[in-house]
């Protein structure tokens, strides 16, 4: 029942480093979620995927790139970090199916990535 | 406007007290989702609801779709309940959801 699984917890970087947040999940879940939490703001969309081999932009997807090559896993990509990028991050899944209920599932969190870039 | 508020932004309360955490958004939604985030910052995913009412121990959520309005409840609040609340909704036909900025409720013993 390991869920979606995040790594690294908690990681620093310099400016201009590159770094790729890890999320795998084992639910078959076809949804798949980037958001970054920001202290006192709500949770914003980075990048989002529906399957294998398709992804789309969020609200914010400036200084991220994101791949998605197997149901399991969604890497999200920090090429030039910035102290801008010093957030929280949260990989997230779920079961939507295009037609019937499950189109709203629920939503299953990893644990958290929280970055800080000096 | 934001599309979520949610009110109150913090609320502190003592242990046994019932608590109301509300959400109002702007939009036609297909469903909305309560999620608890823990002191620690994991999040937890609470309800999900499209239309009526459910209830999850001490936990209970209502939706008002006409007035665009839902409520999470919380009968004989503990310290454990001590979380931030968020409130989401996913816009009819679309595939993401919106978030509220949150409820940060603490309990007192």
């Amino acid at each position: 029942n390991a869920g979606v699984t995040q790594t690294p917890k908690f990681r620093i970087l310099k400016i201009g480093q590159s770094m790729t947040l890890q999320c795998t999940q084992d639910m078959n879940h076809n949804y798949m979620y980037w958001y970054r939490q920001d202290p006192g703001m709500g949770l914003k969309l980075i990048y989002y995927s529906v399957g294998a081999g398709i992804t789309d932009k969020g609200e914010v997807p400036n200084g991220y790139n994101v791949s998605r090559s197997t149901t399991e896993d969604f890497p999200l990509r920090l090429e030039l970090a910035a102290p801008s990028q010093t957030s929280v991050y949260f990989c997230a899944s779920s079961l939507d199916a295009r037609e019937g209920s499950s189109y709203n599932s629920p939503l299953h969190f990893g644990n958290g990535t929280r970055l800080t870039v000096t | 406007k934001n599309e979520v508020e949610q009110s109150p932004q913090n609320l502190t309360a003592q242990e046994g007290e019932f608590i109301t955490i509300n959400c109002s958004y702007s939009v036609g939604i297909s469903a909305l989702h309560w999620l608890q985030q823990h002191p620690g910052g994991g999040i937890v995913s609470l309800f999900m609801l499209s239309s009526g009412k459910k209830k999850h121990g001490r936990l209970i959520a209502t939706i008002n779709i006409q007035e665009k309005h839902s409520s999470l409840h919380i009968t004989a609040s503990h310290p454990r309940d001590s979380a931030v609340y968020i409130c989401a909704v996913r816009s009819q036909g679309a595939q993401k959801l919106v978030f509220g900025q949150g409820t940060r409720l603490t309990i007192n013993p």
